[in-house]
């Protein structure tokens, strides 16, 4: 079974500038979760999507949002591009999202905001 | 409040000798807990979670409900385990989501 893959791989955005990143979970997975991770913050929790519809949020501002379409694949928007928000952001999927379940993830996609 | 803490940034130590790596959470409710391993220039993968109570590549790891600890050993190190280890609270509401200790940066010398 392929993994999870995200795309592109690396992005450099300026101030101010919105982005759009992608993710494809494996196959049959339809429970997909993003993550940040930062040098100073570590791996912080941005959401987690269900069928097309968002179960949990964590504590990012509202220029942070995604959706998920009906294949499971999911995107994630970031508007208004502050210098903070470059990080790496994961992907991660799993099966349904419940109790116990391993959430696998993607390699990330690198946004460096200059 | 949930909390994941791993005490140690850094953990260097020769091979063969013994590795622990500390874990500790916070929850309320019934834990299910972790361990992700990234190796350099890798994704995050699984190392073993508690439920399962096996053995990955010699590394084991105890719940210990009383201590609040899920600390992460192994017996003889060895050059390639040396990698970034994170511990992770699975929490759900309505929904999964991993609460992620800060990681520990894993280092052994030959």
């Amino acid at each position: 079974k392929a993994g999870v893959t995200q795309t592109p791989r690396y992005l450099i955005k300026t101030r101010g500038q919105q982005v759009t990143l992608s993710c494809s979970p494996i196959s049959g997975h339809r429970s997909v979760s993003w993550y940040q991770q930062t040098p100073g913050q570590g791996l912080q929790f941005l959401f987690e999507y269900f069928s097309e519809t968002q179960r949990n949020k964590g504590n990012f501002p509202g220029r942070f949002s995604g959706r998920q379409f009906s294949n499971s694949r999911s995107e994630m928007n970031v508007s208004t591009l502050e210098l903070g928000d470059s990080a790496l952001y994961l992907c991660a999927s799993s099966l349904t999202g419940t109790w116990g379940e391993t959430q696998y993830f993607g390699p990330g996609t690198r946004l460096l905001v200059l | 409040a949930q909390r994941v803490t791993q005490p140690e940034k850094l953990l260097s130590v020769f091979k063969g000798a013994p590795v622990e790596l500390k874990c500790n959470y916070s929850y309320s409710g019934s834990p299910e807990l972790f361990w992700y391993v990234q190796y350099s220039r890798q994704r995050l993968q699984l190392l073993l979670r508690h439920i399962s109570r096996e053995s990955i590549k010699g590394f084991t790891a105890d719940l210990n409900k009383g201590e609040t600890s899920f600390h992460l050993k192994k017996p003889f190190a060895q050059e390639e385990d040396s990698a970034m280890y994170y511990c992770a609270l699975l929490i759900y509401n309505q929904g999964g989501k991993l609460i992620f200790g800060q990681g520990t940066e894993l280092s052994v010398k030959p």
